[in-house]
């Protein structure tokens, strides 16, 4: 089955640690994007890349990092400098064009204890 | 910040009924997108229209755009409750297009 997989679904953190999303699709699109989603907020673009080995900075990038290694992935590092990180994560993938839509994985729910 | 503002936040209807739910936008846009999420899941794309269009048909979805107003609506005919759910628009901006940005959408309860 084609598809975007995220893991884990639910991801618990200490303070100070980073900690790794995973993000994969084998629909074989160009462009990936990380959002966060806050209660209330909607979802704000975190990181999107479009082509292999180049990503570029959404609205709210300060204390995340990203890799696009490889055309199927694209992890999500959160790191210590992310004030706030318990959220819903939510990877998407598209073709990359400019009318194209976007196929989003089921989330990975983090929360800092 | 966020390009896209659904109206109204919250919506309560009973089962047969018609939902409609508005964005509005501030910038240019190339096309303007209405995804689905239900509660704790990802997101579900609807309906994709672009800025040279003005109406566009799927199924019991009907969406309008007006790029003069810089806004768009979107109309669920004959609600069923599995329609229970929020539902975003999201703008690809004519500057940018890869920067999809999301409103904080429209969360739609039908009543059995």
């Amino acid at each position: 089955d084609g598809g975007i997989t995220q893991s884990p679904k639910y991801l618990f953190r200490k303070e100070g640690q980073n900690v790794t999303l995973s993000c994969e699709q084998n629909l074989n699109h160009d462009a990936m994007y990380w959002y966060r989603q806050d209660p209330g907020q909607g979802l704000r673009l975190i990181y999107y890349s479009q082509i292999v080995n180049d990503f570029q900075k959404g609205d709210i990038a300060e204390g995340y990092s990203v890799s696009r290694e490889k055309k199927e992935s694209f992890p999500l590092t959160v790191t210590s400098a992310q004030k706030n990180p318990t959220a819903f994560y939510l990877c998407a993938s598209s073709l990359g064009g400019k009318n194209t839509e976007a196929f989003f994985g089921q989330g990975t729910r983090l929360t800092v204890v | 910040s966020q390009q896209g503002e659904e109206d109204p936040q919250a919506l309560s209807i009973q089962e047969g009924e018609n939902a409609t739910m508005n964005c509005s936008y501030k910038t240019s846009i190339n096309n303007l997108q209405w995804y689905r999420q239900n509660s704790g899941r990802g997101l579900v794309h609807l309906i994709l229209i672009r800025s040279n269009e003005r109406e566009k048909h799927s199924g019991r979805l009907r969406v309008t755009l007006d790029t003069s107003k810089k806004s768009s609506s979107l109309l669920i005919t004959a609600s069923r409750a599995a329609d229970t759910a929020s539902y975003f628009c999201a703008t690809a901006p004519s500057g940018g297009y890869q920067k999809v940005t999301f409103g904080i959408g429209t969360k739609l309860q039908v009543i059995p």
